[in-house]
């Protein structure tokens, strides 16, 4: 399973676009990045997921470079609610089970 | 529809006292997980099912015992509860050919 590593935490403030970049070096051919946000007291939701170049939904966009070495989750207009602990992840869609490793995450704290 | 479903939401127990987790879900999904998550820590795999019929160990799978019922239930039982258990238990399930996992809302566990 490839190793993810990414920021600790991050401060940001309301009306901000929020950056945060996650490396996996080791990602193998057939995975996929995958990013899911975590509220206090609730599991883990789904953000986005892609695969190379850029993916973009109605919550978030996803950078990923030709090498996909690294991967970058942008929150466009951070709002107070957006405060969360968001994780990076790769994993094989198709690899039995999916087993998926959570790292400890990033903490984004958005500020009035 | 309502997704995946845990139960208690709460539970405290006694050191030495046994207990099972129950996980439903109604996605018609293949694939089901079973997590801990420590305070201010990440998401720590214990065990999980690929598909009815199989189980497989996670990360952190002692002192846990698992039970793929049916499709829909995947239930997780301490035998002799120690307070290193005392955590926050999170299943999820996938789909087939999906890297995204659903999870349900948690039970909260204390172990005295």
């Amino acid at each position: 399973l490839a190793k993810t590593t990414q920021p600790i935490s991050m401060d940001s403030y309301e009306g901000q676009e929020v950056n945060i970049t996650c490396s996996h070096n080791n990602i193998a051919t057939n995975d996929y990045i995958t990013w899911y946000q975590q509220f206090p007291s609730q599991g883990p939701r789904f953000i986005i997921q892609g695969y190379k170049t850029k993916v973009t939904n109605e919550v978030a966009s996803l950078f990923i470079p030709a090498d996909r070495k690294s991967s970058t989750l942008s929150l466009p207009r951070v709002s107070l609610s957006d405060t969360a602990v968001y994780y990076c992840l790769v994993g094989d869609l198709w690899a039995a089970g999916n087993k998926l490793t959570f790292g400890g995450g990033t903490r984004v704290l958005v500020k009035p | 529809n309502a997704g995946v479903t845990q139960t208690p939401k709460f539970q405290v127990l006694k050191t030495g006292q046994s207990m099972t987790l129950q996980c439903a879900q109604d996605m018609n999904h293949n694939s089901m997980y079973w997590y801990r998550q420590d305070p201010g820590m990440g998401l720590r795999l214990i065990y999980y099912s690929a598909s009815e019929g199989t189980t497989d160990k996670g990360e952190v799978p002692n002192g846990y015992n698992v039970s793929r019922l049916n499709k829909r239930e995947f239930s997780l039982r301490l035998e002799s509860a120690a307070p290193s258990q005392t955590s926050v238990y999170f299943c999820a399930s996938s789909g087939l050919g999906q890297i995204t996992q659903y999870f349900g809302p948690g039970t909260r566990l204390t172990v005295l």
